[in-house]
């Protein structure tokens, strides 16, 4: 089991452009998470999906952010218009069930770090 | 709402001394708890979480937390620190069946050989 795969592991983007940030949960995960740490800073939720549907993005800054579960493929997080203070850890994690930490908690992958410059 | 207080921001010790890392949290519900560790640019691993069994919690690499109702605190301790425990130690909370995980400050352990 390859366990969360994220990608790419660092990106870099110049101001105004896009990133694009992949997430493969784990096998038979059919729950996905997105957390962002700012430097000095613990993880922030930022939006939960399941395949096809939004959740929860109570997280999710207004503008310039969106995040997909398609039916087939990873999960993304797109940021459109990068500023420098996107600039952040971006770790998504998976779980088998509907988010009950006691019972199934949370698998985390390794991270996107993002650097716009 | 919940809260985590993480009371120190970094944490030095001596290789073969004990580790201390101190947490408060805040919570209108039964909290879990866990402990995940960071090391330098690497993922982040479960150390050990509490969901209302034991209250004394046993984890990997010999790492441990006691859950302490009447202070609010979730301390994490282990009897004598190695070089590879230096990494960054974040505490979390969640309340009943809340996916949402409330991350503290985090504190930075570093080990003096």
């Amino acid at each position: 089991n390859a366990g969360v795969m994220q990608n790419p592991r660092h990106l870099v983007r110049r101001r105004g452009q896009e990133a694009r940030l992949r997430c493969s949960p784990m096998k038979g995960h059919s729950h996905v998470y997105w957390y962002r740490q700012l430097p000095e800073e613990g993880l922030k939720f930022m939006v939960y999906l399941q395949k096809e549907n939004i959740i929860d993005e109570s997280g999710m800054p207004k503008e310039r952010f969106s995040a997909e579960f398609p039916k087939e493929g990873p999960s993304i997080l797109r940021i459109q218009q990068v500023v420098r203070g996107d600039s952040a850890a971006y770790f998504c994690a998976s779980s088998i069930g509907n988010g009950n930490l006691g019972n199934y908690g949370y698998t985390f992958g390794s991270g996107t770090r993002l650097t716009v410059v | 709402a919940q809260s985590v207080t993480q009371l120190d921001s970094h944490v030095s010790v001596s290789e073969g001394t004990p580790v201390l890392l101190r947490c408060n949290y805040s919570s209108s519900y039964s909290p879990s708890l866990f402990w995940y560790v960071q090391h330098p640019n690497k993922g982040l691993q479960l150390l050990l979480k509490y969901t209302s069994a034991a209250t004394l919690v046993k984890g990997i690499n010999g790492f441990e937390a006691e859950f302490k109702k009447s202070e609010t605190s979730f301390h994490l301790t282990k009897p004598s620190a190695h070089m590879s425990d230096a990494a960054e130690y974040f505490c979390v909370v969640s309340e009943g069946s809340n996916y949402q995980l409330i991350w503290g400050a985090g504190t930075k352990l570093i080990i003096k050989p």
